[in-house]
């Protein structure tokens, strides 16, 4: 089952710009993953922030994580056409397992 | 370290056929996962394996197996298998001692026909 919900479920924008995706979830969790995914192959880590934590760098990446509203947000700055792709976020809630639960993902566009 | 490679690539099976697909983890690590993507679903988790034991299973019929060898290489087995198991299955692999974060691997797309 889906736990996180990305929004918005397409972007588009130009190179240099800004781009932020946010995704929600319904239980509590151990921490939170962002992966991005290029036309169908594998999904490529990009930053996890622990339930204790609020905000995490990492270059062009920020994200930031609300446990009181369940949501999470990640920043690209400075985008370029290579940043394009899908970016999902995935929860894990912890309790011995390492299993993800993944949102439906959010489909970034960068215009060269 | 070599990342997690996954074999074969790509597979076409007929329908009723079983299929079976592997995973090498990264060396170090224990623990592999495997997920089901497809366009209606999304990302599914199928199963986690630690030290040989399967340790969590998502909501997927027996038809869907797996097991892992002592060597941390996992396979997932699909039997009968359907035209709704058309998928990309990606394998993911953590470190015990590390930071909890999933390292996956290149898939394994299906194509049942």
């Amino acid at each position: 089952s889906q736990q996180g919900e990305e929004d918005p479920q397409a972007l588009s924008i130009q190179e240099g710009e800004n781009a932020t995706m946010n995704c929600s979830y319904k239980t509590s969790i151990n921490n939170l993953q962002w992966y991005r995914q290029n036309s169908g192959r594998g999904l490529v880590h990009l930053i996890l922030i622990r339930s204790n934590e609020r905000e995490k760098h990492s270059g062009r990446l920020r994200v930031t994580l609300d446990t009181s509203k369940k949501s999470s947000s990640l920043l690209i700055t400075a985008s370029r056409a290579a940043d394009t792709a899908s970016y999902f976020c995935a929860t894990n809630s912890g309790a011995g397992s390492y299993q993800l639960t993944f949102g439906k993902g959010t489909k970034l566009s960068v215009i060269p | 370290k070599a990342g997690v490679t996954q074999t074969p690539r790509y597979l076409i099976k007929t329908r009723g056929q079983q299929v079976t697909l592997s995973c090498s983890p990264i060396s170090g690590h224990r623990s592999v996962s495997w997920y089901q993507q497809t366009p209606g679903q999304g990302l599914q988790f199928l199963f986690e394996y630690f030290s040989e034991t399967q340790r969590n299973k998502g909501n997927f019929p027996g038809r869907f197996s797996g097991r892992q060898f002592s060597n941390s290489r996992s396979e997932m087995n699909v039997s009968t298998l359907e035209l709704g198991d058309s998928a990309l299955y990606l394998c993911a692999s953590s470190s015990v001692s590390g930071t909890d974060t999933q390292y996956f691997g290149p898939g394994t797309r299906l194509t049942v026909l």
